[in-house]
């Protein structure tokens, strides 16, 4: 069975305080990782791809990277516009078109 | 553009009443998620349409959950007799093929539909 487990479940920075957020997966098969931002009230909003170990894509402050057991999301300098709950999500190769997602990170980013 | 499309985005409803939720996707995209979210939960998986393929009903909890995709365009996800812990976010979700496919295949969100069981 997929497992995805995101940590911290709940992270608070202060404004410019750079850090990390931890997808950790179980799949049989990677065919890609997922992350995606979710502002409360909202849908989940893509961000990036991964599709192979050593990967590496970059948006604005955020910077995902992924290896064969984990994947992280490097926020630098972080601002509160970017205070929303992150989810990481991996999809199975095979037949299976199903992706299984974390149950994310919450951040929250003071003035 | 138009991106998908969910409605109501509200819903309260009285234990045993059935409830029917929609779901426009984007236009073009053939395949077509439903996710349910509970607070502190991750997304769970309800049912997955493919173009004309048979879909995917494994994630749906009890019978009493259906859902349709007419015309492969809009969805409609039925909950009869409705209880307590159905209550919840659904989620709709669309992409142009599957995920993985080929790189420009992420999913697309709508905002979702929050019901509430009394």
């Amino acid at each position: 069975e997929d497992q995805v487990t995101q940590s911290p479940e709940a992270l608070r920075l202060q404004e410019g305080e750079s850090s990390s957020l931890n997808c950790s997966y179980t799949v049989s098969g990677l065919r890609g990782l997922f992350w995606y931002r979710q502002d409360p009230g909202k849908g989940p909003e893509f961000l990036f791809t991964l599709y192979s170990a050593g990967e590496e894509k970059e948006k604005e402050r955020l910077k995902a990277t992924l290896t064969k057991k984990e994947s992280f999301l490097h926020i630098t300098a972080p601002k509160p516009e970017d205070s929303a709950t992150y989810l990481c999500a991996v999809q199975p190769g095979g037949g299976s078109y199903i992706p299984t997602f974390g149950r994310g990170t919450s951040l929250i980013v003071h003035p | 553009g138009a991106g998908v499309s969910q409605s109501p985005s509200n819903k309260v409803t009285e234990k045993g009443k059935d409830v029917e939720l929609r779901c426009d996707p984007i236009s073009g995209h053939t395949a077509l998620y439903w996710y349910r979210q509970s607070l502190g939960q991750g997304l769970e998986f309800l049912i997955y349409f493919q173009g004309n393929s048979a879909p995917d009903k494994s994630g749906l909890p009890s019978d009493r959950f259906s859902a349709e995709r007419t015309g492969g365009s809009v969805s409609t996800l039925t909950i009869q007799r409705t209880q307590q812990e159905d209550s919840a976010v659904y989620l709709c979700a669309s992409s142009l093929d599957p995920p993985g496919r080929t790189y420009n295949s992420p999913l697309h969100f709508g905002n979702g539909t929050r019901l509430t069981v009394t």
